[in-house]
C-alpha cells in the first residue's frame, strides 16, 4: 500500500490564502479527495476528483492537481474555515484499498 | 435529505465485541455501498472496510481481515459493523459513510465519501 504525505499544520491570517498539499506516487494516476473536519464533528467532504466542489461547499474552497501533489487551496480564509483538513485517495495496487492521508490542522490567527 | 444515523456509544471490556449501527435515509440504500472508518483519539482516519448495500460483497483493510463482520439489512435501509476481540488501542469513534466510486480502464475503481454518521464512540477498557 502507499502513503499519503500531509504537512501537520498551516497557519493563515483571516483573509489570506491558505494551500493544503498531499502527495503520493498513486496521485499521479488516482483522484484525490478533501475532507473538513472539525473538532467533534465528523469529516466533510469539501473536494472531490481533484478540483470538483460538491453543492453547498464555499466557493473560496478549490482544488488542482500536479504531478503526485494534489493542493486544497482556501482563498479569503475565515476564521470558521479553522478545523482538520484530510486528503484522501485509492490505492488500486492494493485490490482497492482506501488511504487517507495524516491530516493537517489548520490555524486561522 | 441524505442521513445515516448510527447507535449510540459504547463501552466494552477487553476481548469483548462490539456492534455498531448506521440507519441510512434520504436515498436508496441498495443504490450505494456502505464504508467504515475509524477515529483514534486525537489521531487521523483510519479506513476499515466497504460492504456492498446491494449484494453484500465486502473489501475490508488488511489490518481488520478476520476481527471485522460488516452486513446491511435491506428491510430496514440499515448497515452494521461488529468488531471483536477488542483491545485498548480499538477505542476510537467509528463512522458510518455512503461510497461513492469512479471508474476508468487506467485506474481502476476509485472511493470517496460523501455522506457521514455522526460517529459511535467506542471505549474499550478493563
Amino acid at each position: 500500500s502507499y502513503e499519503l504525505t500531509q504537512p501537520p499544520s498551516v497557519s493563515v491570517s483571516p483573509g489570506q490564502t491558505a494551500r493544503i498539499t498531499c502527495s503520493g506516487d498513486a496521485l499521479a494516476k488516482q483522484y484525490g479527495f478533501w475532507y473538513q473536519q472539525k473538532p467533534g464533528q465528523a469529516p466533510v467532504l469539501v473536494i472531490y476528483k481533484d478540483s470538483e466542489r460538491p453543492s453547498g461547499i464555499p466557493e473560496r474552497f478549490s482544488g488542482s492537481s500536479s504531478g503526485t501533489t494534489v493542493t486544497l487551496t482556501i482563498s479569503g480564509v475565515q476564521a470558521e474555515d479553522a478545523a482538520d483538513y484530510y486528503c484522501q485517495s485509492t490505492d488500486s495496487t492494493d485490490y482497492y484499498s482506501v488511504v487517507f492521508g495524516g491530516g493537517t490542522k489548520l490555524t486561522v490567527l | 435529505q441524505v442521513q445515516l444515523v448510527q447507535s449510540g456509544a459504547e463501552v466494552k471490556k477487553p476481548g469483548a465485541s462490539v456492534k455498531v449501527s448506521c440507519k441510512a435515509s434520504g436515498y436508496t440504500f441498495t443504490n450505494y455501498d456502505v464504508t467504515w472508518v475509524r477515529q483514534a483519539p486525537g489521531q487521523g482516519l483510519e479506513w476499515m472496510g466497504w460492504i456492498s448495500a446491494n449484494n453484500d460483497n465486502t473489501d475490508k483493510a488488511q489490518k481488520f481481515q478476520g476481527r471485522v463482520t460488516m452486513t446491511t439489512d435491506t428491510s430496514t435501509n440499515t448497515a452494521y459493523m461488529e468488531l471483536t476481540s477488542l483491545r485498548s488501542d480499538d477505542t476510537a469513534v467509528y463512522y458510518c459513510a455512503r461510497m461513492g466510486s469512479y471508474y476508468s480502464d487506467s485506474s481502476g475503481f476509485q472511493y470517496y465519501f460523501d455522506y457521514w454518521g455522526q460517529g459511535t464512540l467506542v471505549t474499550v477498557s478493563s
